[in-house]
């Protein structure tokens, strides 16, 4: 059975970091791109970002440019997200996930609530 | 960036109707797109992708057609498990995008 556990979110203050991981189980993780989509609750679903199988090549939201940074770790099935410089904007579900049809994958998300 | 303009936005019908879902791209995608339902409190879930294709283990009454810009999803005689919000979201370029969700509701 397919598991995409995410872990580390939280409330933090304006301008703070968190990192996000995303623990996954049951499918071969290596093999494929990963992703994280935000979503606020209540409201739509927002990409964030993405990384390739082998982790050389990476993709982001205008919004999360040069503030996030995906990585992964293969060894361990993890998936990350590192958030530095948060805003209140940057508040929601944080959603990891295996977008790819017959592997489409998504965790329960966890919740980032960036206020003062 | 791809702006995927869904409609409508909410709709409300009754057990064993027909409903459509609309959504427009901002540019020629091809078929890059994908349908997801989610239902309150749960992530969302693959119905269709390349526009057309029914995901695995997907009931056959869910449909999706389109190309180019245009698209449209549907339920053939919608049930009450199928309450939910559904998405379009293309794949054709990055930044990835969804249409803003159409809300489901039985009458």
């Amino acid at each position: 059975e397919v598991h995409l556990v995410e872990s580390g979110g939280g409330l933090i203050q304006p301008g703070g970091s968190l990192r996000l991981s995303c623990a996954a189980s049951g499918f071969t993780f290596s093999s494929y791109w990963m992703h994280w989509v935000r979503q606020v609750p209540g409201k739509g679903l927002v990409w964030v970002s993405r990384i390739n199988s082998d982790a050389s090549r990476t993709n982001y939201a205008d919004s999360v440019k040069g503030r996030f940074t995906i990585s992964r770790d293969n060894g361990k099935n993890t998936l990350y997200l590192q958030m530095n410089s948060l805003r209140a904007e940057d508040t929601g579900v944080y959603f990891c996930a295996n977008l790819q049809w017959r592997a489409n994958y998504w965790g329960q998300g966890t919740l980032v609530t960036v206020s003062s | 960036d791809i702006q995927m303009t869904q409609s409508p936005s909410s709709l409300s019908a009754s057990v064993g109707d027909r409903i459509t879902i609309t959504c427009q791209a901002s540019q020629d995608i091809s078929k890059s797109l994908d349908w997801y339902q989610q239902k309150p409190g749960k992530a969302p879930r693959l119905l269709i992708y390349d526009a057309s294709t029914l995901e695995t283990g997907v009931p056959s009454r869910f449909s999706g057609i389109g190309s180019g810009t245009d698209f449209t999803f549907i339920i053939n005689s919608l049930q009450s498990e199928d309450i939910a919000t559904y998405y379009c979201q293309q794949y054709n370029d990055v930044p990835l995008t969804f249409g803003g969700g159409t809300k489901v509701e039985i009458k």
